[in-house]
């Protein structure tokens, strides 16, 4: 399972966009990367996976480069309510494991 | 339905009691998995379940018991816990234990045991 590592924490305006990146060196071929977002006493929900390039869906956009040393979750005009810790993820194929790292958590401010 | 339900959202238990947690989701998901979580910190695997049997273990203490009677439920038996079990218990399941699918959580039950 490739180590994922994260800033701490992050803070935002509303209506700004927010770039949290994700460092993962030792990703292995058949790794993907996703992400997570979880609200204080809620279980985490799944926001957008990816293998390479750059993927979006109406919630984010997710650009892996070439190399996929890292990634980059990019949330577009946030609000308050996207005030949550944002976890990245990297696995593989053959793992039947989730494992989650130390997370960032972005505080948006109006 | 879209959802992975956990009953109760919170419990109190000494640490002589026996008590179970629920989980019960009906998306036809074929692994199922628990999750332990202290504050602010990220969720721990316990348990994964696939095709309902048990596939992995994460060196979980026996006074955590997990069952899964069906495809659609899972429980976790609680016995003789420790005040430092404390914490959010959460559920989870994917289609398949596979990398390509996503896992939805419930949202947890709340335990304190005193």
């Amino acid at each position: 399972l490739a180590k994922t590592t994260q800033p701490i924490s992050m803070d935002s305006y509303e209506g700004q966009e927010v770039n949290i990146t994700c460092s993962h060196n030792n990703i292995a071929t058949n790794d993907y990367i996703t992400w997570y977002q979880q609200f204080p006493s809620q279980g985490p929900r799944f926001i957008i996976q990816g293998y390479k390039t750059k993927v979006t869906n109406e919630v984010a956009s997710l650009f892996i480069p070439a190399d996929r040393k890292s990634s980059t979750l990019s949330l577009p005009r946030v609000s308050l309510s996207d005030t949550a810790v944002y976890y990245c993820l990297a696995r593989g194929d053959s793992s039947y494991k989730l494992i989650f790292g130390s997370g960032t958590r972005l505080l948006v401010r109006p | 339905d879209t959802e992975v339900t956990q009953t109760p959202k919170h419990l109190v238990m000494g640490m002589t009691n026996k008590k179970s947690l629920k989980c019960e989701q009906h998306m036809g998901h074929r692994a199922m998995y628990w999750y332990k979580q202290k504050a602010k910190k990220p969720p721990e695997l316990m348990f994964v379940y696939s095709y309902e049997k048990l596939s992995i273990n994460e060196s979980v203490p026996s006074r955590f018991s997990p069952e899964c009677p069906n495809s659609s439920l899972l429980n976790l038996h609680l016995h003789a816990l420790q005040p430092e079990d404390s914490a959010l218990y959460l559920c989870a399941s994917s289609q398949d234990a596979g990398q390509n699918y996503g896992y939805t959580f419930g949202s947890g039950t709340r335990l304190t045991v005193v």
